[in-house]
């Protein structure tokens, strides 16, 4: 089974701080995405990333910024946190035309 | 533009009965996928069924099965015997089979009665 492991289920913040949520996939998926998950909004794309340090906005990328050093990692860095910033972050990852499988989520609370 | 419409944002069943969702796409590709995504609170997002757009026979996996309309660019997913587990937000989507990112519907909460 493909296993996505977000680093942590929650995590409270100051306005202010540059924040690092990480993302670790174990199937060699060459896609990696960051979805944020606000309650009537759905999920919303922030990046995505199709290979080692290539990335791609999504569509509210605007505070945030990633970093895909290693084809299994994916991390998505908040570089000066915003109380509305305050959400549920969902990493995913996948093969080209296949399913997107989920980590388990991070709760994140900003201050 | 590509989109996923989900009209129904919340539904309710009684345990055992079948319900409907409904989800409706708009494209001009001949080529893409359909998922359906189950993330029951506070877990984890799964998936529950796909379907490709080119196999005209509706997918099935055990109690969850789908109406594929392609020419009404229709896809709502059948679940039967509905069971209290399956309380749960259930997300439409939609693949390009040239692109990469998903397009997703705003979700359907489902409630399963006692």
């Amino acid at each position: 089974d493909v296993k996505v492991t977000q680093s942590s289920r929650y995590l409270v913040k100051r306005t202010g701080e540059k924040v690092f949520l990480e993302c670790v996939q174990d199937m060699d998926h060459e896609n990696m995405f960051w979805y944020r998950q606000d309650p009537g909004l759905g999920l919303r794309l922030i990046y995505f990333s199709y290979d080692v340090k290539m990335k791609e906005k999504g569509d509210i990328p605007e505070g945030y910024s990633v970093s895909r050093e290693k084809k299994e990692r994916f991390s998505l860095i908040l570089e000066s946190a915003s109380t509305n910033q305050t959400s549920m972050y969902l990493c995913a990852s996948s093969q080209r035309r296949q399913p997107q499988h989920f980590g388990d989520g991070t709760r994140l609370s900003i201050l | 533009a590509q989109t996923v419409t989900q009209s129904q944002p919340e539904m309710s069943v009684q345990e055992a009965e079948t319900v409907t969702l409904s989800c409706t796409y708009d494209t001009s590709e001949s080529n893409y996928y359909l998922f359906w995504y189950k993330q029951p609170p506070s877990r984890q997002m799964i998936l529950v069924i796909r379907q490709e757009a080119y196999k005209q026979q509706n997918a099935t996996e055990n109690r969850f099965s789908v109406n594929f309309q392609k020419a009404a660019k229709s896809f709502s997913l059948k679940i039967s015997d509905s069971q209290l587990g399956d309380t749960a937000m259930y997300f439409c989507a939609f693949l390009d089979g040239n692109n990469r990112k998903l397009i997703w519907g705003l979700g359907t909460s489902l409630a399963v009665n006692p």
